[in-house]
């Protein structure tokens, strides 16, 4: 399962987008890029996922670079209750999500 | 999306006493469950990982003898945190995936272990 790196914390203004980075330069062929959010004190909410093609849902759009070495999550249109800590994981055949550290997202008004 | 759910929710016990956390995917058959573990300000652990019918696979560092997991039918799954001291007080949260439900993994609302 592939090492993910990912900013400590970011900011955002309430109503603009929030592209959250990460890069996963040693993800292989077939492991799936998954985000996964925490809000404090609960399980965590799955949000998007890919493997080569950008994706988007209600939720959010992930972008993957052509090489697949790293993606951005966008939340576009931020809100208060989009603070959380935001989870990037590579997803191999065994099925296991392995969490790093994530990145701290503060929405602000 | 799908609902996994976790009970109890909170939990204070007292040392050398064990306690059972249940884990219950309540809307699709989950083949395979996975127990972490979080301390505050960090990170999940990946404790083990259950398929139903056969026994767990633990993460390197955890002790099977001490959590104790069972996983019995589709839908439910079992952690008992044995002979509980208080560096066991974490939060505990189960996740529950099934093939039937495209390749995302769903996670239950987490139990929190207080040992006294």
């Amino acid at each position: 399962d592939a090492k993910t790196t990912q900013p400590t914390s970011m900011d955002c203004a309430e109503g603009r987008a929030a592209n959250l980075p990460c890069n996963h330069s040693t993800i292989s062929g077939n492991e799936y890029v998954y985000w996964y959010r925490q809000i404090h004190s609960q399980g965590p909410q799955y949000i998007i996922h890919g493997l080569k093609n950008n994706e988007t849902n209600e939720m959010a759009s992930l972008i993957i670079t052509e090489d697949r070495k790293s993606s951005t999550l966008i939340l576009p249109h931020a809100t208060l209750r989009d603070t959380a800590v935001y989870y990037c994981i590579g997803r191999g055949p065994t099925g296991k999500l392995i969490f790093g550290q994530g990145t701290t997202l503060q929405v602000k008004p | 999306g799908a609902v996994v759910s976790q009970h109890p929710s909170w939990v204070i016990c007292k040392s050398g006493t064990s306690v059972k956390i249940e884990c219950r995917s309540l809307d699709f058959q989950a083949t395979t469950m996975f127990w972490y573990r979080q301390f505050p300000k960090q990170s999940l652990m990946l404790m083990a990982t259950s398929n139903e019918g056969s026994k767990a696979t633990y993460e390197q560092g955890v002790e099977k003898d001490k959590f104790l997991i069972n996983h019995a039918s589709l839908t439910l799954s079992t952690l008992t945190v044995t002979s509980a001291h208080p560096e066991d007080s974490s939060f505990y949260i189960c996740s529950a995936r099934s093939p039937q439900l495209n390749t995302e993994a769903f996670f239950g609302q987490g139990t929190r272990l207080t040992v006294v």
